[in-house]
């Protein structure tokens, strides 16, 4: 079985500062991670992905994530946020063969400040 | 390439009624997966689908839902004699034959009920 922790319900940041979200998976083999984003009554969309090829992930929109085994995390950054970033982030976890769903963290909703 | 496409959009029903929701997967896509995403909540797996089977319902209610996926057409979530507890945003995504993992979302479905 697979699980998402996110640490942090809620972000803020000011305009042009760096962002931050974390995440911290449990699996029991070598997982497949994933970020969406989804921006107010809208459907989900693919930030990034990690697959087991580099652990550094680079995703749209200036986003990227690093896969660190040892610490069982995926982190979420940006540099510089803009005001189009918020929207609430889901770190996903995929499931193996036949039980190929995606298990889904709680979410971290991003407030940008002007 | 039109993405996944999901109608209706928004669905108001009464206590006791019948809600059907649809979901057209990306052309080329054979796998369908539906998810439930409560309000202030992240999305949770219902069932897992490929042309006229059924792989993982695990995360689906025993009673008063239901799926399918036929050789044409697309795929139906039902949900009879739905309750106020039923209200949530339901969210399709589809993969390809190639066992790819990344699954892309529909705008979802936003069921009332009254």
């Amino acid at each position: 079985a697979q699980s998402v922790t996110q640490l942090d319900s809620h972000v803020s940041v000011s305009e042009g500062t760096p962002v931050l979200l974390r995440c911290n998976y449990s699996s029991s083999y070598s997982p497949s991670l994933f970020w969406y984003v989804q921006h107010p009554n809208k459907g989900l969309q693919l930030l990034l992905k990690y697959t087991s090829a580099a652990t550094l992930v680079k995703g749209i929109n200036g986003f990227e994530a690093e896969f660190k085994k040892s610490e069982t995390s995926f982190h979420l950054t940006k540099p510089s946020a803009h005001m189009s970033d918020a929207a609430e982030y889901f770190c996903v976890v995929s499931g193996s063969g036949s039980a190929r769903q995606l298990t889904f963290g709680s979410g971290t909703q991003l407030t940008v400040l002007p | 390439n039109a993405g996944v496409m999901q109608n209706p959009r928004h669905l108001v029903r009464r206590r006791g009624q019948e809600a059907r929701l649809r979901c057209s997967p990306m052309k080329g896509h054979s796998h369908v997966y539906w998810y439930r995403q409560l309000p202030e909540e992240g999305l949770k797996f219902m069932v897992y689908l490929q042309k006229e089977n059924i792989i993982d319902e695990s995360g689906m209610p025993k009673e008063r839902f239901s799926a399918e996926f036929p050789k044409e057409g697309p795929s139906i979530l039902r949900i009879q004699q739905v309750v106020r507890g039923d209200s949530a945003a339901y969210f399709c995504a589809s993969s390809p034959k190639s066992l790819q993992e990344t699954q892309y979302f529909g705008p979802g479905t936003r069921l009332l009920v009254l």
